[in-house]
């Protein structure tokens, strides 16, 4: 699976939008966006995937850069629960189903 | 639904012992992982077990061993004990074992070797 990079920590005020950048400039075509976050004490989950077109859910959204070697996650209104580690994955649609995880972004989020 | 669940919590062994982890997916699901995160090294990918045979293995020695069973619940063993073995071992598991399913996480085991 291709690498992905993204800055080591971000900070955000509540109730602010974020946007969480992650590089990838190897990936190919095959290869979707994934990102779990995993919040202090406990294991990760998912927050949202992607291929080509931008994804919207409950939880955020996914903005996938035209040449897709970028891709953001955007927290709309981010609140204390967000602040967590957000893991930014590419998986290959011909790949087994474990995850390869890196460093992630630790996000913090001040009141 | 009931969510991921792993027995025990926590663990305190001693060197040189083994142990024993468990882990019982959301029901339904067939692909079960599980990884080891430690604060250097991160989250690394053990291994993988879909419908009771591995798919998938990590960079770790063979100490290290699982198994699925016919209700997919899945057991993970660590032989002969390192202080390096310390660590959360979280077990994730996904309906099958393709790139788009997601994966559910359980709380995780902490084990500590002493």
């Amino acid at each position: 699976d291709a690498k992905t990079t993204q800055p080591n920590s971000m900070e955000s005020n509540e109730e602010e939008p974020v946007h969480l950048p992650c590089n990838h400039s190897t990936i190919s075509g095959t290869d979707y966006i994934h990102w779990y976050r995993q919040l202090p004490s406990q294991g990760p989950e998912y927050v949202i995937h992607g291929l080509t077109s931008n994804v919207n859910n409950r939880m955020a959204s996914l903005a996938i850069a035209e040449d897709r070697k970028s891709s953001t996650l955007i927290l709309h209104r981010a609140t204390l629960r967000d602040a967590a580690v957000y893991y930014c994955i590419l998986r290959d649609v011909g790949s087994q189903g474990n995850l390869i995880f890196g460093k992630g972004t630790k996000l913090s989020v001040k009141p | 639904k009931a969510g991921v669940t792993q027995t025990p919590r926590y663990l305190i062994k001693t060197r040189g012992q083994q142990v024993t982890l468990s882990c019982s997916p959301i029901s339904g699901h067939r692909s079960v992982s599980w990884y080891q995160q430690t604060p250097g090294q991160g989250l690394q990918f053990l291994f993988e077990y879909f419908s009771e045979t591995q798919r998938n293995k990590g960079n770790f020695p063979g100490r290290f061993s699982g198994r699925q069973f016919s209700n997919s619940r899945s057991e993970m063993n660590v032989s002969t004990l390192e202080l390096g073995d310390s660590a959360l071992y979280l077990c994730a598991s996904s309906k099958d074992s393709r790139a788009t399913d997601t994966q559910y996480f359980g709380p995780g085991t902490r084990l500590t070797v002493l």
